[in-house]
């Protein structure tokens, strides 16, 4: 089955600075990342996600950008604000009847 | 309102006791998820059900039970629990199971704990 991989578990910044967590996968099937962040005592909840067709995706301050190659993907927070702090989990699925697979999680402080 | 509805929001159950978690989407979607968030832990997935049949049961123990008498309604029937099973229970939905642009989407949680 597929495994996934998250680091830092613990990342933590200023305010201001880029953070940035990393993500590999095992299956190379796999072709959709999603990414949720989990804010303290509140459910996760859908940030941003990729396709495997894409090889980056940006949205405001967080991109997220794919290397099928390397079989990894990342997750880029610019100009870091104290409400980015947050558990924040990567996954990986395949198209058709296949549970997405989660990543442990990173937790992100940013200190103001 | 966020789509998936989880009550109790808390509950505090004795290890001989019976309760039972329910969870309802309100999306029309196809599959739902029962997850286990511990402390310092990933999220753990404990069952699947896609077109109210359940498709995974991922060795959880006989002390969880789940039930799905619908597309729209999920429940996890607990009894004689262990203090280790005290955790955040999380509800999902997604359109379909696994596929690209069927993201999950969670409820608030069940916060138990097993005294």
């Amino acid at each position: 089955g597929e495994n996934v991989e998250q680091h830092p578990s613990t990342l933590s910044v200023q305010e201001g600075d880029s953070a940035v967590i990393k993500c590999t996968y095992s299956d190379s099937a796999s072709n959709y990342f999603p990414w949720y962040k989990q804010e303290l005592g509140k459910r996760p909840q859908l940030i941003i996600d990729i396709r495997s067709n894409v090889g980056e995706k940006k949205d405001q301050r967080i991109a997220v950008t794919l290397n099928k190659t390397a079989k990894h993907f990342s997750l880029h927070i610019t100009e870091t604000q104290p409400e980015d702090s947050a558990v924040y989990f990567c996954a990986a699925s395949k198209g058709g009847s296949y549970i997405p697979t989660f990543g442990r999680g990173t937790s992100l402080i940013v200190h103001p | 309102e966020t789509g998936v509805t989880q009550t109790p929001r808390h509950l505090v159950m004795g290890m001989t006791n019976k309760k039972s978690l329910k969870c309802e989407q309100h999306l029309g979607h196809n599959a739902m998820y029962w997850y286990k968030q511990s402390a310092k832990k990933p999220l753990e997935l404990m069952f699947v059900y896609s077109l109210e049949e359940r498709v995974e049961n991922n060795s959880v123990p006989s002390r969880f039970s789940p039930e799905c008498p619908n597309s729209s309604h999920l429940f996890l029937h607990l009894h004689t629990l262990q203090p280790e099973d005290s955790a955040l229970y999380l509800c999902a939905s997604s359109q379909d199971m696994g596929g690209w642009d069927s993201p999950l989407h969670f409820g608030n949680g069940t916060r138990l704990t097993v005294t």
